[in-house]
């Protein structure tokens, strides 16, 4: 078993939709957890960074955590046709990130 | 602006010829790391320094080595590349043990 499992996508949405990606992890050491942003070609953009349960909003983003529950989201509201990328949940005891393999979300205009 | 550098944005190499990719920071991090990301995959961890301290990975290939002369530039060496190693190589910088920033990437090709 993987210590991070992401959904795979693709995710395909309508421009102003809400936009819903998961992860969950079982290892219980993760404290911080990080959700990074990544274009084709590009390097990975760090988006929501939390350490605690409950959620976290900037701007259209919002970063979910369930620490009982091992469960990780990425909520993104009035999704728009730049958003289009790979998303990837990230968390970390220590200096080593794990990532989850990511999701591919399409927005379409 | 802070930032994490990396150059060449794109190196070709011939198999087998030594290849120098480079990172530098201004964000005055005390961690640096260097992940290999290959197409569709997530990114995975080679080695990372904390300060002067060199952390490798079990399963670093040896062809794979890295310098941190000072706190603002990384380096990696690839001894040997071969063609599996053709993939985006990407520097990360943290202070401690929180959230990385990532670096565009160097794309390496081996022919």
């Amino acid at each position: 078993q993987k210590e991070v499992e992401q959904d795979p996508g693709p995710l395909s949405v309508p421009e102003g939709a809400i936009v819903s990606l998961n992860c969950t992890y079982s290892n219980s050491a993760f404290q911080y957890f990080m959700w990074y942003r990544q274009y084709s070609r590009k390097g990975p953009e760090l988006l929501m960074y939390t350490y605690s349960s409950g959620n976290k909003e900037d701007g259209r983003f919002t970063a979910q955590v369930d620490k009982s529950s091992k469960y990780i989201s990425l909520f993104i509201r009035d999704s728009q046709p730049s958003d289009s990328a790979t998303y990837l949940c990230a968390m970390t005891s220590d200096y080593k990130l794990s990532f989850g393999a990511g999701t591919t979300v399409t927005v379409r205009a | 602006d802070a930032m994490v550098i990396q150059n060449p944005r794109y190196q070709v190499t011939q198999f087998g010829k030594p290849v120098t990719l480079s990172c530098s920071q201004t964000l005055n991090h005390n961690v640096m790391y260097w992940y290999q990301q290959k197409s569709s995959q997530a990114p995975k961890l080679l080695f990372h320094y904390y300060d002067k301290d060199f952390n490798n990975e079990a399963d670093t290939p040896d062809n794979f080595q890295s310098r941190r002369p000072n706190t603002s530039f990384c380096f990696l060496d690839i001894r040997s590349p071969g063609l599996g190693d053709a993939a985006m190589y990407l520097c990360a910088t943290s202070r401690g043990a929180y959230e990385q920033y990532f670096g565009p990437g160097t794309r390496l090709t081996v022919t």
